[in-house]
């Protein structure tokens, strides 16, 4: 089964400075890759997600992801950050199972950004 | 895409007692999520339920206790049942469109045991 793992279970950062959110994948053959993100009381919107392709993705509110097969990494980043970036980030992998996927969750790193 | 709604948005409950809640779709779909996600925690996942079949539950997880129900493709309920304080969470429906692997959410049900 896939599993994916987020090193950090908290990150601050100050505002206006970049940042990088780590998460590493279970190897596999093919794999499906996602950021969500959860600001304080409010449900799940996707970042973005990596599928197949180019291994630079770009997401919204200007992060992004970069898929790196070697080291079975899938880390987010953002050049500057906002304090309106504080939330909770979730790395995420889809697992094939008979009629589709489901998804598997990271342990979450909070994301505190610091006037 | 897919528009999810759930009901109760929060509820708070008696210990000993079961909650259903509900999860309703805008469009049909193949493959529905229970996820729970507790205080300051990640989002574990309960059970997969497909139209026509019983659910398939994870590790750790049993039907008496999170009984699902799945009538149809646009629609699933989950009971917890005998509810402790232990099961305080953020329960969240999600779906799965077989040839799209992202998956979409409802907002969740706060669920508070008392």
């Amino acid at each position: 089964a896939q599993s994916v793992t987020q090193l950090d279970s908290q990150v601050p950062v100050f505002e206006e400075a970049p940042v990088e959110l780590r998460c590493n994948y279970s190897s596999s053959v093919s794999v499906y890759l996602f950021w969500y993100v959860q600001y304080p009381n409010q449900g799940l919107q996707l970042l973005l997600k990596y599928l197949s392709g180019s291994t630079l993705v770009k997401g919204i509110n200007g992060f992004e992801a970069e898929f790196n097969k070697s080291q079975t990494s899938f880390h987010l980043r953002k050049p500057s950050v906002h304090i309106s970036d504080t939330a909770e980030y979730f790395c995420a992998v889809s697992d094939r199972i008979t009629g589709g996927f489901k998804t598997i969750f990271g342990a979450g790193t909070r994301l505190f950004v610091k006037a | 895409s897919a528009v999810i709604s759930q009901k109760p948005s929060r509820d708070i409950c008696q210990r000993g007692t079961s909650l259903t809640i509900q999860c309703q779709v805008d469009s049909q779909v193949t493959m529905m999520f229970w996820y729970r996600q507790q205080p300051g925690q990640s989002l574990t996942l309960i059970a997969t339920a497909n139209q026509g079949s019983e659910a398939t539950y994870e590790s750790g997880f049993v039907i008496d206790k999170f009984p699902i129900s799945r009538p149809n493709l646009t629609f699933s309920t989950l009971t917890v049942s005998n509810m402790s304080p232990e099961d305080s969470s953020i329960y969240l429906c999600s779906v799965g469109m077989e040839m799209n692997t992202e998956a979409f959410f409802g907002q969740g049900t706060r669920l508070t045991v008392v």
